[in-house]
């Protein structure tokens, strides 16, 4: 059965700090690996898809990088900024389509 | 296209109620998947389908849950007899993957309170 891990599940930084957000999963025979963004009460935002073959994936102040051999994948966020307060949650696609979710990273940056 | 629509977004019923909850996926989606997210937690996979085909099911998917997909487009998640152990947030996906390649987007979640 897939787990997937996140460490930390909290984090308060100041503004304009870089930080890395952790993601760990058991079974390394995956599909894909999506980093989505939740804001307290609302959907999910999908922020980055890294696909099996795919090393990392970057979009803006967002870098996402995946080593499936050890399972594990890091989130980089660059010069955070207030707007940048959530939760961040780590997931895993294996057989079935379905995602493996892990219970997230939530996120203060303080101004 | 606005992306995916999931409604009501609040639901408070009685314990014992029965309750329906849609979802509008992306038009040109034919994956449409159903969560459910407590406080605190990640969400956890309930259902899935391709087209009007429900493939997979999980164990969180007791007797009392059924979900619908008629002619592939929109979903109906209903809970017959609600428990205030229902009591989360319903979220709603879609994707276009082949095979497993394609993003998820969700919905905004419909958040059943079972008082």
């Amino acid at each position: 059965k897939q787990e997937v891990t996140q460490i930390p599940a909290a984090l308060s930084v100041p503004e304009g700090e870089n930080l890395v957000l952790n993601c760990s999963f058991t079974d390394s025979a995956i599909y894909n690996l999506q980093w989505f963004r939740q804001d307290p009460g609302k959907g999910l935002t999908s922020l980055l898809l890294i696909q099996s073959s795919q090393r990392e994936q970057t979009s803006g102040r967002l870098n996402a990088s995946l080593d499936k051999s050890s399972g594990r994948s890091t989130l980089y966020i660059a010069a955070s900024q207030p707007g940048d307060s959530a939760t961040y949650l780590c997931a895993v696609s294996t057989s079935g389509s379905r995602l493996t979710f892990g219970e997230g990273t939530q996120l203060t940056v303080n101004p | 296209d606005t992306g995916v629509s999931q409604n009501p977004r609040h639901k408070i019923t009685k314990r014992g109620q029965n309750v329906t909850f849609r979802c509008d996926p992306i038009s040109e989606h034919n994956r449409l998947y159903w969560y459910r997210q407590t406080l605190g937690q990640g969400p956890e996979f309930l259902t899935y389908f391709q087209n009007e085909a429900q493939l997979e099911k999980s164990r969180l998917l007791s007797d009392r849950f059924s979900a619908e997909r008629p002619k592939g487009s929109f979903s109906t998640l209903e809970i017959q007899r609600t428990e205030q152990g229902d009591s989360a947030m319903y979220l709603c996906a879609s994707s276009s993957g082949v095979g497993d390649s394609g993003s998820a987007f969700f919905g905004q979640g419909t958040r059943l309170t079972v008082v």
